[in-house]
């Protein structure tokens, strides 16, 4: 069975650093393209970010919003995915989920960590 | 950047109700359209791929069509489990794009 558990979510200031981890268990990690996405609350679903496979390139891309202050990793020999987020604004409050493709689509999900930043 | 836009934004129904939900996309997309249900405190689940293919373990009564730059998630007989919110998403280029979101609430 897949699992997908995220940590690392807390209570940032604006301008402030925070890395989410995510465990990965159940299928073959290293083979896998791995997405952040998040939702602030009350609000709709948003991508943050993927990471391919090192055997697809291991490249990233990111959404607008976050590009240049998030930056997706990822430790194969841990089964862990990370998301360091940097110059944190208060609109990145958000709960944050791990995910894992099939081809193009989430196919798994994490239950998700909350990040809240707020002076 | 491609646009989602999914309508209505919330609908009322009954249990044993058919129901459709409709995506827009802003250019074509070709089938690279997924939906997924949301309940509340919950993560995602993936209903439908590749916009017409039923994910595993997911009910027959959830349907998919569509291709191009117009989809839609039919559900074709309410049950109570089912009231949630649905995004469609599309993978076709990034960023991947959600749509807003469909709240359905019993009637």
């Amino acid at each position: 069975e897949v699992q997908l558990v995220e940590s690392g979510g807390g209570l940032v200031k604006p301008g402030g650093s925070l890395r989410l981890s995510c465990a990965a268990s159940g299928f073959t990690f290293s083979d896998a393209w791995m997405s952040w996405v998040r939702q602030a609350p009350g609000k709709g679903l948003e991508w943050v970010g993927r990471l391919k496979s090192k055997t697809d390139g291991g490249s990233t891309d990111y959404a607008a919003p976050v590009k240049g202050r998030f930056t997706i990793s990822r430790d194969d020999s841990k089964n862990t995915l990370y998301l360091q987020m940097n110059s944190l604004k208060t609109e990145d409050t958000a709960v944050y989920y791990c995910t894992t493709h099939i081809s193009s689509w989430l196919v798994s999900w994490g239950q998700g960590t909350l990040v809240t930043v707020s002076s | 950047d491609i646009q989602m836009t999914q309508s209505p934004s919330s609908l009322s129904a009954s249990v044993g109700d058919r129901v459709t939900i409709t995506c827009r996309a802003s250019q074509s997309i070709t089938n690279y359209l997924n939906w997924y249900q949301q309940k509340p405190g919950k993560a995602p689940n993936l209903l439908i791929y590749a916009a017409s293919y039923l994910q595993s373990g997911v009910p027959s009564r959830f349907s998919g069509s569509g291709s191009g730059t117009a989809f839609t998630l039919t559900i074709s007989s309410l049950q109570p489990e089912d009231f949630a919110t649905y995004y469609c998403q599309q993978s076709y280029s990034t960023p991947v794009t959600f749509g807003q979101g469909t709240k359905l609430e019993i009637k």
